[in-house]
């Protein structure tokens, strides 16, 4: 009974390169939340993602950031053009259905990212 | 420039004392509330969660209680253990609607528990 995945773990990148952060969730969970965390600080949600759809993005910035959850795979958050703004760690939760009112969200361990 | 992360309150404990870790929410629209565990290196670990319903809600060592007058939530752990050294972060929702359950989390409280 797998949690939720994350890769890679760790990632590091340049300015001005891309980073990919894959999440699968849970098994039979069908929606998931995307959060970042700064040092010390606690997770600021950024997207919620069902199967092919965006449901509420108003957390992710406007620009250079991206995520998709498609109908096969795993859920993508696409950062373009990174910056040393971008270092954070990106969490991954899932949970079985919206709103989270009986269900609470279960968390991935994390991509770690570091910009050069 | 260096982005200074603000410092984490704190609470050291002697193993086998009880802890109290308390945390002040927002939004008074929120009715689902969680205690996530997170240690080093790894990701938020649920603990405990209530409903505005209810004011309190036992598990296995850990309590949690909700004042919704005053906006405040806390988790009491009996008989602290060194394994439950640990950041504690509380996070608040609103159940259904807009919200789609998105969480808001709390500051964090580090937890350190001495042998």
């Amino acid at each position: 009974n797998a949690g939720v995945m994350q890769n890679p773990r760790h990632l590091v990148r340049r300015r001005g390169q891309e980073a990919r952060l894959r999440c699968s969730p849970m098994k039979g969970h069908s929606h998931v939340y995307w959060y970042r965390q700064l040092p010390e600080e606690g997770l600021k949600f950024m997207v919620y993602l069902q199967k092919e759809n965006i449901i509420d993005e108003s957390g992710m910035p406007k620009e250079r950031f991206s995520a998709e959850f498609p109908k096969e795979g795993p859920s993508i958050l696409r950062i373009q053009q990174v910056v040393r703004g971008d270092s954070a760690a990106y969490f991954c939760a899932s949970s079985p259905r919206s709103g989270s009112g009986n269900q609470p969200q279960h968390f991935g361990d994390g991509t770690r990212l570091s910009i050069l | 420039g260096e982005n200074v992360g603000l410092h984490l309150p704190t609470l050291s404990v002697q193993e086998g004392d009880n802890s109290i870790i308390n945390c002040a929410y927002s939004n008074s629209a929120s009715d689902y509330f969680i205690w996530y565990k997170q240690e080093s290196g790894k990701g938020p670990q649920f603990i405990i969660d209530i409903r505005s319903n209810m004011d309190k809600r036992q598990g296995q060592r850990v309590t949690v209680l909700l004042n919704k007058t005053v906006k405040h939530l806390s988790l009491q752990i009996a008989a602290t253990q060194p394994g439950d050294s640990a950041v504690y972060f509380c996070a608040e929702t609103v159940a259904g609607g807009t919200s789609y359950g998105k969480l808001t989390f709390g500051q964090g409280t580090i937890l350190t528990v001495h042998p």
